[in-house]
């Protein structure tokens, strides 16, 4: 499959702590996205990050992307209890195909 | 207005039924997908109009069936459908194909 991989499947933390989320594909692509879900409810799309660029910042979010390891990661800092939530990422790759990852489960205990 | 709206929230259909989904964003969006997501998994992409035009079908049974009367609209017809094919159908739009996507509420389907 060509579904990205996250890893921790689930993560659990302090509120104020940081929150570290891992996205690794398998095929080239030409940007990659970043999604939060709240419980059975529709996506929100957080940051999206083309294949040229290395970082990018948005609020308290940081993403990294490095296409020779073909990996993100997503860094949530100073986290909140309203940040718990499902965390998704989601690959455009050439071809014309479009996967979303696994998802990291994170809750933030006040 | 960036919103993405869905109806119905929730359907419930037999399998000899015959329904629509309806979605609609008036954010001048150029693409609108179709999205089937199972409990605890990922959204798993189901089609693609960019344009109008149906750009990407992932191989998905015919007994789903999209239209795209406009720019603004999306529908998924269903058709004889199977207790497996019970889920959240999300859908979902964005300025260009394939970028960042703005996704409506979803609609609970159950199929007895």
């Amino acid at each position: 499959s060509q579904q990205g991989e996250e890893d921790p499947q689930a993560l659990s933390i302090q509120e104020g702590e940081n929150a570290t989320m891992n996205c690794s594909y398998k095929t080239s692509i030409n940007n990659l996205q970043w999604y939060r879900q709240n419980s059975g409810r529709g996506l929100v799309h957080l940051i999206l990050i083309r294949s040229n660029e290395r970082e990018k910042h948005s609020g308290r979010l940081r993403v990294t992307l490095d296409t020779s390891k073909k990996s993100s990661s997503l860094l949530i800092t100073a986290s909140r209890a309203a940040d718990t939530a499902s965390y998704f990422c989601a690959t455009d790759h050439t071809g014309n195909q479009f996967y979303f990852g696994t998802g990291t489960s994170l809750t933030v205990i006040p | 207005d960036t919103e993405v709206t869905q109806t119905p929230k929730h359907l419930v259909m037999g399998m000899t039924n015959k329904k629509s989904l309806k979605c609609e964003q008036h954010m001048g969006h150029r693409a609108m997908y179709w999205y089937k997501q199972k409990a605890k998994k990922p959204p798993e992409l189901m089609f693609v109009y960019s344009y109008e035009k149906l750009s990407i079908n992932e191989s998905v049974p015919s007994r789903f069936s999209p239209e795209c009367p406009n720019s603004s609209l999306l529908n998924l017809h269903l058709h004889a459908l199977q207790p497996e094919d019970s889920a959240l159908y999300l859908c979902a739009s964005s300025g260009d194909h394939l970028d960042e996507q703005y996704f409506g509420p979803g609609t609970r389907l159950t199929v007895t």
